[in-house]
């Protein structure tokens, strides 16, 4: 089975930290993405990755950056941490075989951030 | 724009009781159309996608969905739901604008009855 983690289940952080959260898979998958998702509003997609050191801005990338230093490894930075990136993160991975945007996405379990 | 509309929030059901929600979508091209499941505290689960073919696709945990392209819908059923169904439903479109994108909907939350 794909496995997709995340570093931690539960953050809180103080307004103007710098917070990185961490997102590994273990199947070699081309693609990473980071997704936010609040109440009423669905994932919305933050940034996401087809190889390594490469990245793509999704629907929502201010306040965000990311790196991709390693296949399996995307992480998501929060430069200045402020109150309304407080929400659950999500990262998902996916297969390139097969063309863009047709593969499954694989999710990990998801980090709930509260900036305070 | 790509969009992708579930109409209904939150929907409650009896158990045994059978499950429909709905999905559409709006794309410019043939849709990649998928249903993920997240189960409270979870991440999301694929429970079924179409690409092509026969547009009833079976899914996984007894759940199916049927591709509608005249009425741009893709609704998920479940002819007799469990408790352990209760969740959040989020339907999704791809790939947008050639990129290994997805655009999700804003979920339906399912609750149960016993």
């Amino acid at each position: 089975d794909v496995k997709v983690t995340q570093s931690s289940r539960y953050l809180v952080k103080r307004t103007g930290e710098k917070v990185f959260l961490e997102c590994v898979q273990d199947m070699d998958h081309e693609n990473m993405f980071w997704y936010r998702q609040d109440p009423g509003l669905g994932l919305r997609l933050i940034y996401f990755s087809y190889d390594v050191k490469m990245k793509e801005k999704g629907d929502i990338p201010e306040g965000y950056s990311v790196s991709r230093e390693k296949k399996e490894r995307f992480s998501l930075i929060l430069e200045s941490a402020s109150t309304n990136q407080t929400s659950m993160y999500l990262c998902a991975s996916s297969f390139l075989a097969g063309g863009p945007g047709t593969d499954t996405q694989y999710f990990g379990p998801g980090t709930r951030l509260t900036v305070l | 724009a790509q969009s992708v509309t579930q109409p209904d929030i939150h929907i409650t059901v009896s158990e045994g009781a059978s499950l429909e929600l709905r999905c559409n979508y709006s794309y410019g091209a043939t849709p990649y159309l998928f249903w993920y499941v997240q189960s409270p505290g979870q991440g999301l689960q694929l429970l079924l996608k179409y690409f092509s073919g026969d547009t009833l696709v079976q899914g996984i945990k007894g759940f199916e969905a049927e591709f509608k392209r005249s009425q741009s819908s893709f609704n998920l059923r479940k002819p007799s739901v469990h408790w352990s169904d209760a969740a959040e439903y989020f339907c999704a479109v791809g790939p947008i604008q050639g990129a290994q994108k997805l655009v999700f909907g804003q979920g339906t939350r399912l609750t149960i009855n016993p």
